[in-house]
């Protein structure tokens, strides 16, 4: 089952932030948190990830509270281009190899004129 | 995404008939995996290799056989064809498991098992 919890669809106007809550209260101390979009049809995009501090490169802010058990990704300037299915996703250690990532349904987000 | 590729993109085929399909690589990662979507369940991981020969299940494998004969290529066969199969399929690669920068997925192949 995936252990983050996110609200199945958003709006946003375009040239406005857009701020996608992520619920993962029962994240352990060495998970990380990231987030990828999918726009129609494409293969996922890996966009940010986090341990504790906030992050932020060209596409988007991650803000991780204190507690770790929610974060949020800002897009600083959402474009129609933006309008896609965002993931997030906490990484999973198991023993071996494999750094499993589990995959929920996401947040729909809509770019709207 | 550039450096890696799957095909073929679009595939129908009948139920019971063996199918391969084909992820490729460029990027020299060490790590390769598919995924299967489908509406309601997200992505699901099926098989992932962590090098050449090496290869593990994820946790919708029944039904499925991989191969990794070289780095660059990760070959996903449904040995028999069923309509749960019909999926959208997506191969991943990531250079390690200290990566900085995620996964780098492909554009996916829309199977249709009829």
């Amino acid at each position: 089952d995936a252990k983050t919890t996110q609200p199945p669809s958003m709006d946003c106007a375009e040239g406005r932030a857009a701020n996608l809550p992520c619920n993962h209260s029962t994240i352990s101390g060495n998970e990380y948190v990231y987030w990828y979009r999918q726009i129609h049809s494409q293969g996922p995009q890996y966009i940010i990830h986090g341990l504790k501090n906030n992050e932020t490169n060209e596409m988007a802010s991650l803000i991780i509270t204190e507690d770790r058990k929610s974060s949020t990704l800002i897009l600083p300037h959402a474009t129609l281009r933006d309008t896609a299915v965002y993931y997030c996703i906490v990484r999973v250690n198991n023993a071996g190899n494999n750094r499993k990532l589990i995959w929920g349904l996401g947040t729909s987000l809509a770019v709207n004129p | 995404d550039a450096g890696i590729t799957q095909s073929p993109r679009h595939k129908v085929t009948e139920t019971g008939t063996p199918v391969t399909l084909r992820c490729h690589q460029t990027e020299n990662h060490r790590y390769m995996y598919w995924y299967r979507q489908d509406p309601g369940h997200g992505l699901r991981l099926i098989h992932y290799s962590y090098g050449v020969k090496d290869t593990d299940k994820g946790e919708v494998s029944d039904g499925y056989s991989v191969s990794r004969s070289k780095t660059e290529d990760f070959l996903l066969t449904l040995e028999s064809a069923t309509s749960s199969q019909t999926s959208v399929y997506f191969c991943a690669i990531s250079e390690s498991v200290r990566t900085r920068i995620g996964y780098t997925f492909g554009s996916g192949t829309r199977l249709t098992v009829v």
